[in-house]
């Protein structure tokens, strides 16, 4: 069985501050991690994934996120957020051997001016 | 081509009406995926089909009929809806069952009135 937990359901900051969306899961099995954003009306769109080697990973807008093994973790941060940012983020695990993903109950990120 | 694209964009139907919802992918993709999402949650699993076989169906009332009929295509047929029902439906896809990533399609906003 796994779970996922995001544990701020609302992240408001201001333009080009710095954010973190926090992402925490647990699997009894190995996992692949990703994050997904949906922006208002619409579908999800990959934003990163972890499968594995190294443990840091990027997007090509700026985002990141690092694999912590032993916290159990996932974050997701960017150095300098724009309006456009502002969205649902939502972290997923999934099986490496499954075809089901686990879902967290999403971050709304809100960027204000 | 790494579009998956949904139609129709919004649905508004009655209780005791029958529709479907249509998803369609050209990236050669074997495993296809309904999920439903309530607003501000995270998207729920309802089937996924492998090869154009039904592999999982999350205990999905028999009011929701999935259907696949080639490896490009996947419909839901909905019939005699309840007002609860109302939600954002996404197709996904993705290269097979075990694999990583997956595509999401824009959705279908559907309204039972």
């Amino acid at each position: 069985a796994q779970s996922v937990t995001q544990l701020d359901s609302q992240v408001p900051v201001f333009e080009e501050a710095p954010v973190e969306l926090r992402c925490n899961y647990s699997s009894s099995v190995s996992v692949y991690l990703f994050w997904y954003v949906q922006y208002p009306n619409q579908g999800l769109q990959l934003l990163l994934k972890y499968l594995s080697g190294s443990t840091l990973v990027k997007s090509i807008n700026g985002f990141e996120a690092e694999f912590n093994k032993s916290q159990t973790s996932f974050h997701l941060r960017k150095p300098s957020v724009h309006i456009s940012d502002t969205a649902e983020y939502f972290c997923a695990v999934r099986g490496t051997n499954a075809g089901k993903s686990t879902f967290g109950d999403g971050t709304t990120l809100t960027v204000k001016p | 081509d790494t579009e998956v694209t949904q139609t129709p964009k919004h649905l508004v139907m009655g209780m005791t009406n029958k529709k479907s919802l249509k998803c369609e992918q050209h990236m050669g993709h074997r495993a296809m995926y309904w999920y439903k999402q309530k607003a501000k949650k995270p998207p729920e699993l309802m089937f996924v089909y492998s090869y154009e076989k039904l592999s999982i169906n999350e205990s999905v009332p028999s009011r929701f009929s999935p259907e696949c009929p080639n490896s490009s295509l996947l419909n839901l047929h909905l019939h005699a809806l309840q007002p609860e029902d109302s939600a954002l439906y996404l197709c996904a896809s993705s290269q097979a069952l075990v694999t990583y990533e997956q595509y999401f399609g824009p959705g279908t906003r559907l309204t039972v009135t």
